[in-house]
């Protein structure tokens, strides 16, 4: 497609509830970043990928949360035993260049 | 700790007007700097970005400039137009070895322009 497709857009998870978040960047973009965006704050880096290798996890804020992205592709944020502080927006981001094109983001609501 | 800053929550401005928001940052290893849009519901989009090594970055409408000493940056749009209220983030990059994609944002500042 031309942009950064996220699916769902929307997700609402009982707590306790493990849940996957899809991410499908722009075609040949090799660098893929998730991010989280909490209601009223600007986004927090999470994670970032070069190809299939995971760089950068330093924003994963628990073990909960994990990421990967096995042919270099698509990518898949999972979060397991959902909380409720883990309702946000959840955004994927891919790059060639210094520019990053940003996805319309998954909604999490856990409850 | 926000190394980054944007301390006008919202801003409201009349068409045709200059609108200019403003960006604080801390970090002195920040090299590269952008301006995202966002709009209800949807992704941020970028707007405009600058390098550190320039002071001034101008792309139609939109004009970012950057004072390094001051460690400050500022998005001018001008004319305002309706189609521009939105919410605007700044965003800075410190490549540090990974990649200019770990991204640094401020809170946002809600813009509104009124015809």
């Amino acid at each position: 497609g031309a942009g950064v497709s996220q699916s769902p857009r929307y997700k609402v998870a009982k707590r306790g509830q493990d849940v996957a978040l899809r991410c499908d960047p722009i075609s040949g973009h090799v660098s893929l970043f998730w991010y989280q965006q909490a209601l009223g704050q600007g986004p927090e880096f999470l994670t970032y990928f070069q190809n299939e290798a995971q760089l950068d996890k330093s924003g994963l804020p628990s073990d909960r949360f994990f990421a990967e992205r096995p042919e270099g592709s698509v990518s898949t944020l999972k979060i397991q035993r959902t909380q409720q502080e883990d309702s946000a927006v959840y955004l994927c981001a891919s790059s060639l260049g210094n520019t990053i094109y940003f996805g319309e983001g998954s909604w999490l609501t856990v409850v | 700790d926000q190394q980054v800053k944007q301390n006008s929550p919202s801003l409201s401005v009349q068409e045709g007007r200059i609108s200019i928001l403003n960006c604080d940052y801390t970090n002195s290893m920040f090299d590269y700097f952008l301006w995202y849009k966002k709009y209800p519901a949807e992704g941020p989009t970028f707007l405009i970005s600058i390098s550190s090594i320039k002071d001034k970055n101008e792309d139609g409408r939109f004009t970012v400039f950057l004072n390094k000493s001051a460690k400050h940056l500022s998005l001018h749009i001008v004319p305002s137009q309706p189609g521009d209220s939105a919410v605007y983030f700044c965003a800075a990059s410190d490549p540090g070895g990974t990649s200019y994609g770990k991204l640094t944002f401020g809170q946002g500042t809600i813009l509104t322009v009124h015809p």
